[in-house]
């Protein structure tokens, strides 16, 4: 019952270094998203994939990149990190195509930039 | 746009009531509500559609006023376990996709 998979855990990098968080799903949903949470600021979305071959912004999307490479997996890249990307990341996904349908989380990511 | 919650914190005794309001500046076709504990991700607690129809917990009861743009969550007789981030996300606009998230309540029953 693996449901929303991230990797890695936690990350420290430096500033201006690059690299990429993972996500995988083995649910079979359509849509997935990039969530960062900062303390005070709530669930803020980075940006989110609707269905296989399109990716859109969300709320906070400058300084990130997005992939998403099949049904299953959505990554998302820091070009170059910056310490006010330090935050907590959350991948989710649903299965789409209504407003209705629940979104599952995965445990988070915990990414420090020095 | 992040939908806007409150009150921003909350503490309870054990028994007691709470009602966490959100809102939006947008129409609303969905409202989602989310509990997250210190270091974990959020769980699923309750989704309102428009036209009515609400899927969720059993003891989680929660409203949605498609005119008002607003929703409420409930909770009763609150427990120890009740204690949490209560978030709020909303569907709205043309994306059956985006759900956004208000900034949370925090909520802290004691014994």
């Amino acid at each position: 019952n693996a449901g929303v998979t991230q990797t890695p855990k936690f990350q420290v990098l430096k500033t201006g270094q690059s690299m990429t968080l993972q996500c995988a799903q083995d649910m079979n949903h359509n849509s997935m998203y990039w969530y960062r949470q900062d303390p005070g600021m709530g669930l803020r979305l980075i940006y989110y994939s609707a269905s296989e071959g399109t990716t859109d912004k969300g709320e906070v999307p400058n300084g990130y990149n997005v992939s998403r490479l099949n049904k299953r997996e959505f990554s998302l890249r820091l070009e170059s990190a910056a310490p006010s990307q330090t935050s907590v990341y959350f991948c989710a996904s649903s299965l789409g195509g209504q407003s209705g349908n629940t979104i599952y989380f995965g445990e988070g990511s915990w990414l420090t930039v020095v | 746009q992040q939908p806007v919650q409150s009150p921003q914190a909350v503490i309870l005794r054990e028994g007691e009531d709470a009602v966490i309001n959100c809102s939006s500046s947008k129409a609303l076709y969905s409202v989602h509500w989310y509990r997250q504990k210190h270091g974990e991700a959020p769980v699923f607690l309750m989704i309102l559609l428009k036209g009515g129809e609400q899927k969720g917990h059993e003891k989680i009861s929660a409203s949605f006023n498609e005119k008002k743009q607003q929703s409420s969550l409930y909770l009763t007789a609150s427990q120890l376990s009740y204690s949490g981030t209560y978030f709020c996300g909303t569907v709205s606009g043309g994306s059956n996709y985006k759900l956004t998230f208000g900034k949370g309540t925090l909520l802290t029953v004691n014994p």
